[in-house]
């Protein structure tokens, strides 16, 4: 089982461009949640996709969209890049009904420039 | 609405002697709690997890938490530190009010000492 999967590692991208992240969950898994992570922070909830469709979605502006597939991976896309979206973007996976327990992949680290 | 303080945002520890982490939460309804560790330019790892069982909670690599009702905390144990308990701890709340939304709290930087 390889676990949650995030590509790519580090992603270096210009204000004003607009980035895709992507994630592959646990095997088993149904729901994918996002997280971002700025330096010396805890992680922020952005949102959470399950069945295809957007479940919860956290305090961030509508440039923050994401999608899920039918084999339950997901992207997340930016838009407008900011400086201040610099951060660790973190993906995590649970099965719906496990007690909220998720399992999170490595993350991406995205610089804004 | 759900939160999460940790107290100490540093706590420095030698090899050998017990840790603490100080964590407290407020929930307006029945919540579960985790533990996660972040090692340098690493994902975020389970040490533990509560969820209306035991309040004790053992975890993996030594470390156990008590879930306190009558306190809202939910305090981060380990008798002996290793060198390898270096890293960034989070105490993180999720109620089903809030669906599967983790809540994370700031993270105290653990420095262990030789």
């Amino acid at each position: 089982d390889a676990g949650v999967t995030q590509s790519p590692t580090h992603l270096i991208k210009t204000r004003g461009q607009q980035v895709t992240l992507r994630c592959s969950p646990k095997s088993g898994h149904d729901t994918v949640s996002w997280y971002q992570q700025a330096l010396g922070q805890g992680p922020q909830f952005i949102f959470q996709y399950y069945e295809e469709e957007e479940r919860q979605r956290g305090n961030f502006p509508d440039r923050f969209s994401g999608h899920q597939f039918p084999n339950y991976s997901s992207e997340l896309n930016v838009n407008a890049l900011l400086l201040g979206d610099s951060a660790l973007y973190l993906c995590a996976s649970s099965l719906t009904g496990t007690n909220n327990e998720q399992f999170f992949g490595p993350g991406t680290r995205l610089t804004v420039l | 609405a759900q939160s999460v303080t940790q107290l100490d945002s540093h706590v420095s520890v030698s090899e050998g002697t017990p840790v603490l982490l100080r964590c407290n939460y407020s929930s307006s309804y029945s919540p579960s709690l985790f533990w996660y560790v972040q090692h340098p330019n690493k994902g975020l790892q389970l040490l533990l997890k509560y969820t209306s069982a035991a309040t004790l909670v053992k975890g993996i690599n030594g470390f156990e938490a008590e879930f306190k009702k009558s306190e809202t905390s939910f305090h981060l144990t380990k008798p002996s530190a290793h060198m390898s308990d270096a890293a960034e701890y989070f105490c993180v709340v999720s109620d089903w009010a809030a669906g599967n939304k983790l809540t994370f709290g700031g993270g105290t930087r653990v420095l262990v000492k030789p």
